[in-house]
């Protein structure tokens, strides 16, 4: 059936380095990718999202791009510090969900002071 | 992080007996969600609610059970019947989805049945 796979499970970075996480989805008419970022023991929030008409969003040291053709959008943060690991999980919405997000299934990032 | 509440956030409770999570939210918002939450496996759509009194089966549905009486409440019913009830169970809220698919999420509760 439709669904979001996410990649990697988990990821290390030193300090510093950039972190790059995928994820890819099933079906063509899904128009909106939110990723959602969920520190140890609190609850999940929106930390970036974009719209199908758009193939890159940038905030500060967070991006996400979008490769409809390819049917996979991307969370780059850059200049990673030890307070953005966390899990970070994507979403969609797929067509035959009647409009709701289905999540990917997360990737634990570690930043290595 | 105000907005939309969960309580209790530890819940412990013995196979057989049904328990209900608590969610709240005074955010106005139209829609609200539960999900399931369990290691690597994402979040999964329990049940959602678009409008008061009314609600659909998400992805995992059974063994659970809902009600939204009230805009700013949907509580959700772990029934003897769920065959893998420990979990941690996320609640969450969004304005009406033609406007904006952005959803808030509650603290949590964590459940552990025995």
């Amino acid at each position: 059936g439709e669904n979001v796979e996410q990649h990697p499970s988990t990821l290390s970075v030193q300090e510093g380095d950039s972190a790059v996480i995928k994820c890819t989805y099933s079906d063509s008419a899904s128009n909106y990718f939110p990723w959602y970022k969920q520190e140890l023991g609190k609850r999940p929030q929106l930390i970036i999202d974009i719209r199908s008409n758009v193939g890159e969003k940038k905030d500060q040291r967070i991006a996400v791009t979008l490769n409809k053709t390819a049917k996979h959008f991307s969370l780059h943060i850059t200049e990673t510090q030890p307070e953005d690991s966390a899990v970070y999980f994507c979403a969609a919405i797929l067509s035959g969900s009647a409009r709701q997000l289905t999540f990917g299934s997360g990737t634990q990032l570690t930043v290595l002071p | 992080d105000g907005g939309i509440t969960q309580s209790p956030k530890y819940l412990f409770r013995k196979e057989g007996q049904n328990v209900t999570l608590s969610c709240e939210q005074n955010l106005n918002h139209d829609a609200m969600y539960w999900y399931r939450q369990d290691p690597g496996q994402g979040l999964r759509l329990i049940y959602y609610s678009q409008i008061v009194n009314d609600f659909q089966k998400g992805d995992i549905a059974e063994g659970y059970s809902v009600s939204r009486e009230k805009k700013e409440s949907f509580p959700l019913t772990v029934t003897s019947a769920q065959k893998n009830p420990t979990a941690f169970y996320l609640c969450a809220s969004s304005i009406e989805p033609a406007r904006s698919y952005e959803q808030y999420f509650g603290p949590g509760t964590r459940l552990t049945v025995t």
